[in-house]
């Protein structure tokens, strides 16, 4: 079944602490991407990676560091969490650049992972 | 960068048409419009997507003016199983490569018995 997996769905962590959430895909997609959603303030994206070793800021990425070493995994590192990065999280993927068009490429989401920093 | 618009929340019944609007006056030539439905503590889901004048498939239609500077989102005979919130979404990936893919703040559809 095509998806993207994220772990854990839930966590709960101290100040400071040093976290990993994972992100996998099995669709070979490209494009990967994090997001994290506050209420009243939708969906905004933390990194997004348009191929292996290629990274870049959205709109949100102080705090946040990101990897793509392997086109299915795009984890998600906070090295000190504080806790105005409670959130939700959700990890994207989309489009196989090979073939050549965006259309009928959407984002695939995960189940999402919510984080609660104290 | 497109930045969309679309009204906060809709209240609609049962059996209706619903039509949601997105703004986005700054769209770009090669940008598509994509609509995602969200449930509660789940991930947006894609309902349609298109690049102009009108689309349709089993969930919904998407009404692309000859402008593109907005868009609407047609869904026909709501049950309460609609209610969620929509976004709308403007970009492209294949063309911008450094481009973001920015949601807007979605509507929420409550829809009624």
């Amino acid at each position: 079944e095509a998806q993207v997996t994220q772990n854990p769905r839930y966590l709960i962590t101290v100040t400071g602490k040093k976290l990993t959430v994972t992100c996998s895909q099995n669709m070979n997609h490209e494009y990967m991407s994090w997001y994290r959603q506050d209420p009243g303030l939708g969906l905004r994206q933390i990194y997004y990676s348009m191929n292996v070793e290629v990274t870049d800021k959205g709109d949100v990425p102080e705090g946040y560091k990101v990897s793509r070493k392997e086109k299915r995994n795009f984890p998600l590192i906070l090295e000190s969490p504080s806790p105005n990065q409670t959130s939700l999280y959700f990890c994207a993927s989309s489009l196989s650049l090979a073939t050549g068009s965006l259309y009928n490429s959407p984002l695939h989401f995960g189940n999402g992972t919510r984080l609660t920093v104290t | 960068l497109a930045k969309t618009t679309q009204p906060i929340s809709m209240d609609s019944y049962e059996g209706q048409e619903v039509n949601i609007t997105c703004s986005h006056n700054n769209i770009a030539t090669n940008d598509y419009i994509t609509w995602y439905q969200q449930f509660p503590s789940q991930g947006p889901r894609f309902i349609i997507q298109g690049y102009k004048t009108k689309v349709t498939n089993e969930v919904a239609s998407l009404f692309i003016p000859a402008d593109r500077k907005s868009s609407t989102l047609s869904l026909p005979r709501v049950s309460l199983s609609d209610t969620a919130v929509y976004y709308c979404l403007v970009g492209d990936l294949l063309n911008n490569a450094g481009n973001m893919l920015t949601f807007g703040g979605g509507t929420r559809l409550m829809v009624k018995p």
